[in-house]
């Protein structure tokens, strides 16, 4: 069964500093993609990175950069120079090809507080 | 270039009634999936249309159904509605079934049900 896990309910991190959101995931299957995804009290989910699995570079969008561990099986997301807006929940999420249709897997989601 | 819109944003309901979710795919897009996600939790698929037909379906009961609209628009049918049905219901849209390599899902801002 495909799976994600975000170990960590909740995170602190000071204004500028970095942070490692954790993120583990299981699945048998060779070629999958992974997200992550921010949602502030708003609710609406924001797309923040991908991740292939054939992809041999590490994903990086500004200042958000995805440490991939394909043997591991852990995509961890990395916020460098933290700001205030970035509290919000964060929600890594996996591709899953189910017949040839695609769908998202999500983890249970952390929530950052940045503090100045 | 309109992001992906869903109506109405807040509903209240009682028990045992019925409620529809609406929701406009962003331009371009032709397949909208939706997601429900409960208090504290991540989004959990719930079933996904193209060309205006049920595609595949997550672990849901059959009070909930859905119809998709020949210019791509989606309704979210939930019928008998029950306490536990109270959840962000978020409605997210892509083109084609496969997807690109990223395979990106736009989200809209989400419709909060709560049931009393």
């Amino acid at each position: 069964a495909q799976k994600i896990t975000q170990t960590q309910p909740g995170m602190f991190v000071q204004e500028k500093e970095a942070v490692t959101l954790d993120c583990t995931y299981d699945t048998s299957d060779q070629s999958y993609g992974l997200f992550w995804y921010k949602q502030p009290s708003s609710g609406e989910m924001i797309f923040l990175i991908y991740q292939g699995s054939y992809d041999e570079q590490n994903a990086t969008e500004g200042r958000y950069s995805l440490n991939f561990q394909k043997a591991r099986k852990s995509a961890n997301l990395v916020i460098s120079a933290s700001q205030l807006g970035d509290s919000a929940m964060y929600f890594c999420a996996m591709r899953a090809f189910s017949g040839g249709y695609n769908k998202l897997i999500f983890g249970a989601g952390t929530r950052l507080a940045v503090h100045p | 270039d309109a992001g992906v819109t869903q109506s109405p944003t807040h509903l209240i309901k009682t028990r045992g009634q019925q409620v529809t979710l609406r929701c406009s795919p962003k331009s371009g897009h032709d397949t909208v999936s939706w997601y429900q996600q409960a208090l504290g939790q991540g989004p959990q698929f719930i079933f996904q249309y193209y060309e205006e037909e049920e595609r595949q379906r997550g672990n849901f009961p059959d009070r909930f159904s859905g119809h998709q609209f020949p210019n791509y628009s989606s309704e979210l049918n939930v019928n008998a509605l029950l306490l536990g049905d109270s959840a962000l219901y978020l409605c997210a849209s892509s083109s084609g079934l496969a997807g690109g390599p990223s395979y990106e899902q736009y989200f809209g801002p989400g419709t909060r049900l709560t049931v009393t």
